[in-house]
């Protein structure tokens, strides 16, 4: 049974670079057949994808936040990582890490990890 | 950018109602819509996939249908345990994946 969980420090200084860990368990984050991704929900507010990475390293970001986004994979640790730029309150957000997938048929999410609050904040 | 709008953004019904929710697209995204429901302090949970199929473990009072550019979610009979917030997201053309604003189904 596929598990994420996202990992990451929950206070962040604004101008600093917020960076969140996903940790996969329960089946390979080299499969072909799946994008990892990030999405955002600020509090109160809708939800917004962020970026995706496939197995082979490639990676797919949301234009809005594209000049601030990384993503990277480890595949040997099973997790991938995300990387946000000069945040700002704007930022602040519940990170979701989750798996869809690639082929016609399963572009939803299918996985999703819990969560993980982060607050950009003096 | 593929935009997707909800309607309504709240829907106020009682248990054993049919709700019917909305998601218009706008440009074709054939059938690769899905629907995700969220409760307060949880993350998403997937619903409905390719516009109409059931994902793993949803009750059968969930449905959904359309194509192209309108997509529907039905309740057929509302429990306690479905008022949440539905969103519906496409994947068809990206980047950017868009989802939508949400509705919020309350009693």
């Amino acid at each position: 049974h596929l598990q994420l969980q996202e990992s990451g420090p929950g206070l962040v200084r604004p101008s600093e670079t917020l960076s969140l860990t996903c940790s996969v368990s329960g089946d390979s984050i080299s499969s072909s057949r799946y994008y990892w991704g990030w999405i955002r929900q600020p509090p109160g507010e809708g939800l917004e994808w962020i970026a995706s990475i496939y197995h082979g390293g490639s990676t797919y970001y949301n234009p809005s936040l594209r000049s601030r986004v990384s993503i990277s994979v480890d595949t040997s640790k099973r997790q991938f990582s995300l990387n946000l730029t000069s945040v700002t309150a704007t930022d602040t957000a519940v990170y979701y890490c989750a798996r869809h997938g690639a082929e016609p048929g399963a572009y939803h999410f299918d996985f999703w990890g819990q969560g993980a609050l982060v607050t950009v904040s003096t | 950018e593929i935009v997707l709008t909800q309607s309504p953004a709240t829907l106020s019904l009682s248990p054993g109602e049919r709700a019917t929710l909305s998601c218009r697209a706008s440009q074709s995204v054939s059938t690769f819509l899905a629907w995700y429901q969220q409760k307060p302090g949880q993350a998403p949970r997937l619903l409905i996939y390719d516009a109409s199929n059931r994902a793993t473990g949803i009750p059968a009072r969930f449905s959904g249908s359309g194509s192209g550019t309108d997509f529907t979610l039905t309740i057929s009979s509302l429990e306690p345990e479905d008022f949440a917030v539905y969103y519906c997201h496409q994947r068809y053309n990206w980047p950017p994946i868009t989802f939508g604003q949400g509705t919020r189904l309350e009693i």
